[in-house]
């Protein structure tokens, strides 16, 4: 299989608390992209970070990216209650045309 | 502009029968795909397409076939619906993902198929 792994799987945090999560990917990429799932809805786009960028952010969330470890990660500052959700890495291979998603960690914000 | 509209919401389909899940954009973009969702293994890509006439294989391509005749419109044909076929389907597409930059993905609301 092609996919991508995510850990951890699930993740339960207090509200106010930062939640980070991980990614990896198997070979060379252009570009990686974060997306979140509410509870049987469509994906929303939360970030992209190109292979020649380190370290990318917007708003409550920071994306770094290390194409040596074939990794990523997504931090989520100062958790809400309404970040609960399901979030998932897309990776783009080098040469391709297709996004390979990820398995995905399931977040849940405690209010 | 309503965005990426699929439809149906929902299917329940017998083994054997065979159908099509409809997707359309408005919002003239190059890139479309088909994606399967299944608990516990992420999302899966089917089929996609780089534009109009254009279409290629995903990791997951077999029992479905895809047609892309015009800019908006990107079906995904189920031939002979199988219960391994039963899962919650979405399609995306975005501007561009060519060598020079891709973009973010807009995703539909998803349609979850049954076969029983």
């Amino acid at each position: 299989s092609q996919q991508g792994e995510e850990d951890p799987q699930a993740l339960s945090i207090q509200e106010g608390e930062n939640a980070t999560m991980n990614c990896s990917y198997k070979t060379s990429i252009n570009n990686l992209q974060w997306y979140r799932q509410n509870s049987g809805r469509g994906l929303v786009h939360l970030i992209l970070i190109r292979s020649n960028e380190r370290e990318k952010h917007s708003g409550r969330l920071r994306v770094t990216l290390d194409t040596s470890k074939k990794s990523s990660s997504l931090l989520i500052t100062a958790s809400r209650a309404a970040d609960t959700a399901s979030y998932f890495c897309a990776s783009r291979p080098s040469g391709t045309y297709k996004y390979i998603f990820g398995t995905g960690t399931r977040l849940k914000v405690l209010a | 502009n309503a965005g990426v509209t699929q439809t149906p919401k929902f299917q329940v389909l017998k083994t054997g029968q065979s159908m099509t899940l409809q997707c359309a954009q408005d919002m003239n973009h190059e890139y479309m795909s088909w994606y399967r969702q299944d608990p516990g293994m992420g999302l899966r890509l089917i089929h996609y397409s780089v534009g109009a006439g254009i279409t290629d294989q995903g990791e997951v391509p077999n029992g479905y076939n895809v047609s892309r005749s015009t800019t908006e419109d990107f079906p995904l044909r189920l031939l002979s619906a199988a219960p391994s076929q039963t899962s919650v389907y979405f399609c995306a597409s975005s501007y561009s993902i060519g060598d020079r930059g891709s973009t973010e993905a807009f995703f539909g609301q998803g349609t979850r198929l049954t076969v029983v």
